[in-house]
C-alpha cells in the first residue's frame, strides 16, 4: 500500500483568491490522481498527473482553473484558482497500488470558500 | 460513460445488525473496488473485486460481473462501521479511470 499526505488539511479562503494543495507519496508512482468531493456528493476525477508531461483533465475541468504540477515521482500540487463558494469541497489525491488493481487516497483537503 | 448506482442511499442500523449494500453498474468492468469513507473523510480501500467473492473479517463482498452488480455485506455492525461506502469501477469501454458510485451512508447506533 501507499502512504499519502496532503497539505493543508483544511482551509478557509476568500473568493477570488487561489489555494495550492500539496500531495506527497512515500513511494515512486507513475500516475497521481486529483478528485473533488462536493458536500454530500460522490467523488469526481479532476485530472491525472504524470511526471514529465501535462496533466490530463476530465470533462468539465480546465487547466486555467485547476493547474497541476508534477515535478517528480512522489509529489504533486493542485491549485484551485480564482475561487468561488462553489469550489467549497474536499480535494483528494490518489495513487494506484503496485499491481494497479487498487487505489489509495490521501486524507483530503477540506476547502471552504467564503 | 458508465453509470454506477448504489442502494440504499441511507441506512441506519442498531449495533450488532447485519447489512447488505448494493452496487449496480451499467457496463462491463475490469476493475471494481469498495471503499469506506470514515466520518473524518478518509477513504479506505476495502476490496478489489471485479468478480467472485472475498471475505475480510466481518466484511465480505460478491461481484456478479455478468449481471453487473456487486454486494458488500457487513455482519455484526459496530459504531466504527459508520460512514459512507462507495463502490468504484473501471469500464472495459471507457477511459480506464475509476468512476465512483453514488454512495451509501451507513449510521450504526449504539
Amino acid at each position: 500500500s501507499a502512504v499519502i499526505s496532503q497539505k493543508p488539511s483544511r482551509d478557509i479562503c476568500q473568493r477570488g483568491t487561489s489555494l495550492t494543495i500539496q500531495c506527497q507519496v512515500d513511494s515512486q508512482v507513475t500516475m497521481m490522481f486529483w478528485y473533488r468531493q462536493q458536500p454530500g456528493q460522490s467523488l469526481t476525477l479532476i485530472a491525472t498527473a504524470n511526471q514529465g508531461s501535462e496533466a490530463t483533465y476530465e470533462s468539465g475541468f480546465v487547466i486555467d482553473k485547476f493547474p497541476i504540477s508534477r515535478p517528480n515521482l512522489t509529489f504533486s500540487t493542485l491549485t484551485v484558482s480564482n475561487m468561488s463558494p462553489e469550489d467549497s469541497s474536499i480535494y483528494l489525491c490518489s495513487v494506484e497500488g503496485g499491481t494497479q488493481e487498487t487505489q489509495y487516497f490521501g486524507p483530503g483537503t477540506r476547502l471552504l470558500v467564503l | 460513460g458508465i453509470q454506477v448506482e448504489q442502494s440504499p442511499p441511507d441506512l441506519i442500523l442498531q449495533e450488532g445488525a447485519n447489512s447488505t449494500l448494493r452496487c449496480n453498474f451499467s457496463d462491463s468492468v475490469n476493475n471494481l473496488q469498495w471503499f469506506h469513507q470514515n466520518p473524518w473523510g478518509q477513504l479506505i480501500n476495502l476490496f478489489y473485486i471485479p468478480s467472485g467473492t472475498k471475505q475480510n473479517g466481518r466484511l465480505s463482498a460478491t461481484t456478479v460481473a455478468t449481471e453487473r452488480y456487486s454486494l458488500l455485506y457487513i455482519s455484526s455492525s459496530q459504531t466504527t462501521d459508520s460512514g459512507v461506502y462507495f463502490c468504484a469501477v473501471i469500464s472495459n469501454f471507457g477511459n480506464e479511470k475509476l468512476t465512483f458510485g453514488t454512495g451509501t451512508r451507513l449510521t450504526i447506533i449504539p
